[in-house]
Formats: structure tokens, sequence, C-alpha cells
């Protein structure tokens, strides 16, 4: 089946890092572009990161460089390092297949995992 | 605020038709894709493209485009359509930047 599962959420303190995967099943991340989106509590959604198939990664102009996106192509994952949490970061963050078909569209999305910043 | 502006909240009676729509300069250049999302769900790719759907998702969704605004049409409204709907294209910066818009609750009376 072809999916999508976000793991290493939690709850951190403001200022502390944390890294966020993504497991991909049934094809393969380093073939097509992905990204993260978040989504703040009652808000809604916001793309973050994107990683190209040639491994080139661009990230949204508000994260002032603390996000570093990656993969893995041995493990098939993705992954979300994030620096200098501060409670704007605080959002349920979800991989995603795309942007695809030239159009800026998300065809794949995982369930989602929760980051809580808080002291 | 979001370069893509979609109302609030809209409201249609159950069979009926409802129309969301979705405002922004980068429409003019780019389709908008729409997604549904149901509380505690990830989104659900709907519509893309010019008047595309994925596998699986019902003809009762469309969408369409003119100028500015990218709407997305649901035939028929049924209970289960209530959530959120997001609309999202390319931003304005030039970059492969993504922006979605500030979603619409529907609710099926």
């Amino acid at each position: 089946e072809v999916q999508l599962v976000e793991s290493g959420g939690g709850l951190v303190r403001p200022g502390e890092s944390l890294t966020l995967s993504c497991a991909a099943s049934d094809f393969t991340v380093r073939t097509t572009y992905m990204s993260w989106v978040r989504q703040a509590p009652g808000k809604g959604l916001e793309w973050v990161s994107l990683i190209y198939p040639n491994g080139h990664t661009d990230h949204a102009d508000a994260l002032k460089g603390r996000f570093i996106i990656s993969r893995d192509n041995s493990e098939n994952t993705l992954s979300l390092q994030m620096n200098s949490l501060g409670s704007e970061d605080t959002a349920v963050y979800f991989c995603a297949r795309g942007p695809l078909f030239g159009d800026y569209v998300f065809d794949l999305w995982g369930q989602g995992i929760q980051v809580t910043v808080s002291s | 605020s979001s370069e893509l502006t979609q109302d609030p909240a809209v409201s249609v009676d159950l069979g009926q038709t409802v129309k969301i729509t979705c405002q922004g300069d980068s429409l003019r250049n780019y389709y908008a894709a729409w997604y549904q999302q149901r509380p505690g769900q990830a989104p659900l790719l709907l519509v893309y493209g010019k008047d595309n759907r994925p596998p699986g998702i019902p003809a009762r969704f469309s969408g369409s485009s003119s100028g500015n605004t990218a709407s997305l049409t649901i035939t028929g409204a049924q209970a289960d359509d209530e959530g959120d709907y997001y609309c999202n294209c390319r931003d304005r910066s030039g970059k492969d930047h993504v922006v979605f818009g500030g979603g619409t609750r529907l609710t099926v009376l």
C-alpha cells in the first residue's frame, strides 16, 4: 500500500531541537518531490519545506533557516530537523508527496505527527 | 495573512450544490488544487489542474478557474462532505514555494 508514516514528534522546550521522520511505502522518495506541511492548532495548512529529486532543498521564508529537510535513500525516508523551536512551531506536521504535476499538488499525505513546544 | 483567500465558512443543504472559492493573484498563472480535511485527519486531494480528480474521488467534486479565482463545486452535497476545504498553488515569489488558502469550513444542513 502506498503510504507515508511520520514519527518523532513530541513535547520539547523552547530553544530545543527535534527531528521528524517520515517512512514511505510502495514508492521511492528519491525519485519525486517531497514536502513537509504543518498545521497549528485550529489553523490552516502551512507549507514548510521541499526536497527535489536531485536533492536540492527549499524552505518557507518565515522559517529563517531553522529547519532542514533531508532524505535517506537507503531507508526510503524523509526527515525534518527543526532547530531553535518556539511556541509558534507547535503544530501537527504532515509529510506529503509533492508538489507535483506542475500545479503544486500534494497527492499523498501522512497521518501527521504532533509537535508541542512548551516550557 | 495568506496569499490565497477563502471564505471562512459556507453551508449547503443536503443534496444541493455548493461552490467554494479561492482568490489570489497566483491563480492567474497557476491552477489551484483542492483538499478536504475532516477533523483529526490528513488532507485528501480532491481536484487539481484544469479539472482532474485522483482515482476514487467522486465526480460530484469539480474544479474551475477564472481570472484570479478558483472554485471547487460539490454537486449534490452529502453529509460526509462536512469538513474543511483548502486550496493551494504556487506562491508569487517566483520560487517553488507553495501557498495554501486559509480554509473553508463546510456545513451540510
